[in-house]
């Protein structure tokens, strides 16, 4: 079946302006984590959903991220005011429920000029 | 979650075994050893997990010493595109926690099967 698909793939921004990345988890799977990925480092957590609500969203670097599950399925990472910092592959897995194994996405390699 | 901790990098000759160690002496009885690989430029990719028993399945198979410090994947005939970095994460299934199931990545271990 369908694997988790993020778009787009590469997104290019300049300092300041505001992006989408969006993720499409496997169907049926309630539970959707968003990862960062820094140039030779492993994934970092950000964000988890159950459903549409937010559990926890510790990972978060700041109030410039925000995310939203609106029907329980697609998400979409939202960044405010970009900046260099925040250049990075942006991963999204997916899994049945919390503490299933977790499927990821390819990736969204996030470059801020 | 508890920390692992892996050799930073290994060879292997195509064909033959890639025994791939880690090291996690703090994990909780409760705590799962999952490993997952990333082949450049992709996401990473599920490859086995396991909690006190040995698995096996169509990639690789996960050996667990008794006292839980410590493990070992296993590919069996390594090929060339099996070169990945190979992450070696404990996750709490604890539903009454808080981690929710998040994975914590540490650095890997790159891993390069030559012909």
């Amino acid at each position: 079946g369908a694997g988790v698909s993020q778009t787009p793939s590469n997104k290019v921004t300049e300092k300041g302006k505001y992006v989408e990345l969006r993720c499409d988890p496997i169907s049926g799977h309630t539970a959707l984590y968003w990862y960062r990925q820094s140039l030779g480092q492993g994934p970092e957590f950000l964000i988890y959903f159950q459903g549409t609500g937010a559990a926890d969203d510790s990972g978060l670097p700041n109030d410039r991220f925000f995310a939203v599950r609106p029907e329980g399925s697609v998400s979409t990472l939202k960044i405010q005011r970009t900046e260099r910092g925040d250049s990075a592959v942006y991963l999204c897995a997916s899994s049945l429920g919390a503490f299933s194994t977790q499927y990821f996405g390819p990736g969204t390699r996030l470059t801020v000029l | 979650d508890a920390k692992t901790t892996q050799p930073t990098s290994m060879d292997c000759a195509e064909g033959r075994a890639a025994n791939l160690p880690c090291n996690h002496s703090t994990i909780s009885g409760n705590e799962y050893v999952y490993w997952y690989r990333q082949i450049h430029s992709q996401g990473p990719q599920y490859i086995i997990h396991g909690l006190k028993n040995n698995e096996t399945n169509e990639m690789a198979s996960l050996i667990i010493t008794e006292d839980r410090k410590s493990s070992t994947l296993i590919l069996p005939h390594a090929t060339l595109r099996d070169t990945a970095v190979y992450y070696c994460i404990v996750s709490s299934p604890n539903a009454g926690g808080t981690s929710y199931g998040k994975l914590t990545f540490g650095q890997g271990t790159i891993l390069t099967v030559h012909p």
